[in-house]
C-alpha cells in the first residue's frame, strides 16, 4: 500500500497559471519535505515542515509556496509557473531524527 | 550550509564490485543516507549511518567516517538492475533538513 501519495502523477499547466500539487501520507510522520528534481540532477530541497513548523530554503523562489493544513496533507503552490519550473516534484516524509525519508512517486510538471 | 560531493558517473561489469564515494561538509551532522533512484522514479532508501563504521545489508554496504566527512556505498555482485543513480544525503543536526548530493549514475554492463 502506498504510504506517501502524490497527486497527480503528471500535471500540465500553462505558463503563468497557478498550479497546486498535493501530497498525503498514511505514516503519521512529523516531517514533510518538498523537493524539486530536474533531469539528471539531485533533488533540491524547497521546504520542509516539522509538524506545523515551516522551514523555507533561502534560495527557494517566492513563486513557490506551501501549506500543511494537518499532519497528513501538504501542498505545493506555484503561483506563476515559468518554463524553468518544469521538473519532477517529490514529496517525502520522515519521523525525524535519524529515521529515513520515504518518498512519494512524484509529480512531473510540464509548463506549456 | 552543506556541501556534498559524489562522482557523476561510474561504469562496472555485472558480477563485479563498485564503490561510490561521498564527501560532505556540514554545519551539523545527524546521519547520512544512501538512496537508489531509477530513471523517472522516486528515490528508495538503501542505508543509514550515524556512527562511524560499516553497515552491511545484503549486497549493499555503507561506511561512514565522521571525522573525515566521508562515506561510501559498496555494491557487490552487481546485477543489471543495479544500473541507477545513487544519492548520498546528509541530515543536519539542528532541525530535520535533508540535503542530497548530486548523485552518481552507475551503469552496469554485461
Amino acid at each position: 500500500d502506498a504510504m506517501v501519495i502524490q497527486n497527480p502523477r503528471y500535471q500540465v499547466t500553462q505558463f503563468g497559471k497557478p498550479v497546486t500539487l498535493s501530497c498525503s501520507q498514511t505514516l503519521n510522520h512529523n516531517v514533510m519535505y518538498w523537493y524539486q528534481q530536474k533531469s539528471s540532477q539531485a533533488p533540491k530541497l524547497l521546504f520542509h515542515y516539522y509538524d506545523k513548523d515551516f522551514n523555507n530554503e533561502a534560495d527557494t523562489p517566492d513563486n513557490f509556496q506551501s501549506r500543511r493544513p494537518n499532519t497528513s496533507f501538504c501542498f505545493l503552490d506555484i503561483r506563476s509557473p515559468g518554463l524553468g519550473d518544469a521538473a519532477m516534484y517529490l514529496c517525502a516524509t520522515s519521523r525525524g531524527g535519524g529515521s529515513e525519508a520515504f518518498f512519494g512517486q512524484g509529480t512531473r510538471l510540464t509548463v506549456v | 550550509g552543506q556541501n556534498i560531493d559524489q562522482p557523476t558517473e561510474m561504469t562496472a561489469t555485472e558480477g563485479a564490485i563498485v564503490q561510490i564515494n561521498c564527501t560532505y561538509q556540514t554545519s551539523g551532522f545527524n546521519g547520512l543516507f544512501w538512496y537508489q533512484q531509477h530513471a523517472g522514479e522516486a528515490p528508495t532508501f538503501l542505508s543509514y549511518n550515524v556512527l562511524d563504521g560499516l553497515e552491511e545489508k545484503g549486497r549493499f554496504s555503507s561506511f561512514l567516517s565522521r571525522s573525515k566527512g566521508y562515506s561510501y556505498l559498496l555494491l557487490k555482485e552487481l546485477q543489471m538492475k543495479d544500473s541507477a543513480s545513487y544519492l548520498c544525503a546528509v541530515r543536519e543536526a539542528a532541525g530535520n533538513k535533508l540535503t542530497f548530493g548530486g548523485g552518481t549514475r552507475v551503469l552496469v554492463k554485461p
